[in-house]
């Protein structure tokens, strides 16, 4: 089955750090990622689409020099919460499918940033 | 309206009965449709995907896909408690490759 991993699972810092979150397919290829966000008890918010050797697709409303993405190889992509503040604790999930038409999108673990 | 509509519930089922989740959508050229299970605090996990018309099923679930109508469904038999979860149905979007558009989820529970 396909597998995506995602690194790390839980990250608690201070107001004013940035936090990296790596998101890695582990047995197949994939040019595009994507990135969620998910407050407690809502829905999945679709953040970004990363792209393979390319710029972002990033959402309405989501600020691309606050989150950073990074997709550089075809099976790495990374977000990066820049200068972070309590109101971006969440819960960061990536996902990715294979290339080709109706793929599925497999889930990393997720990772539950907590910003004091 | 929604791209892809779920009843939010909760769905109540006792253990052992079969559990019906349904979802809607308005995009008739969807071509594929997945089922996601989501536990609280984890993330999505894929558990079905399915793209022609009837009945698809893998162990305790089946997928159905009425293109005509536009709905798939989710049967789960069988209910357990650990299936207790909230399921996402999902399709892509239309010219978007593999970006997929959520419904809200149904949260089911299974009760002993």
């Amino acid at each position: 089955g396909a597998v995506v991993s995602q690194h790390p699972s839980r990250v608690i810092c201070k107001s004013g750090t940035s936090v990296k979150i790596e998101c890695r397919s582990l047995d197949f290829q994939a040019t595009t990622m994507f990135w969620y966000r998910q407050f407690p008890k809502k829905s999945l918010m679709l953040m970004a689409t990363s792209n393979e050797g390319s710029k972002a697709t990033y959402e309405q409303g989501v600020e691309k020099d606050k989150f950073l993405i990074n997709h550089a190889s075809l099976t790495l992509s990374t977000l990066t919460v820049t200068s972070a503040h309590p109101e971006d604790s969440s819960f960061y999930i990536c996902s990715a499918s294979r290339d080709g038409n109706n793929q599925p999108q497999h889930f990393g673990d997720g990772t539950r940033l907590s910003i004091l | 309206q929604k791209e892809v509509e779920q009843n939010s519930g909760p769905l109540s089922v006792p253990e052992g009965a079969i559990a019906s989740l349904n979802c809607t959508y308005s995009d008739r050229v969807s071509q594929s449709f997945f089922w996601y299970r989501q536990y609280s605090g984890k993330s999505p996990e894929l558990i079905m995907s399915i793209y022609s018309n009837g009945d698809k099923e893998d162990g305790r679930f089946t997928a159905q896909l009425n293109k005509a109508s536009q709905y798939v469904s989710l049967l789960i038999r069988d209910s357990q408690p650990s299936d207790s979860a909230t399921y996402l149905c999902a399709a892509p979007l239309t010219g978007g490759g593999n970006k997929l558009t959520f419904g809200t989820g149904t949260q089911l529970k299974v009760e002993l």
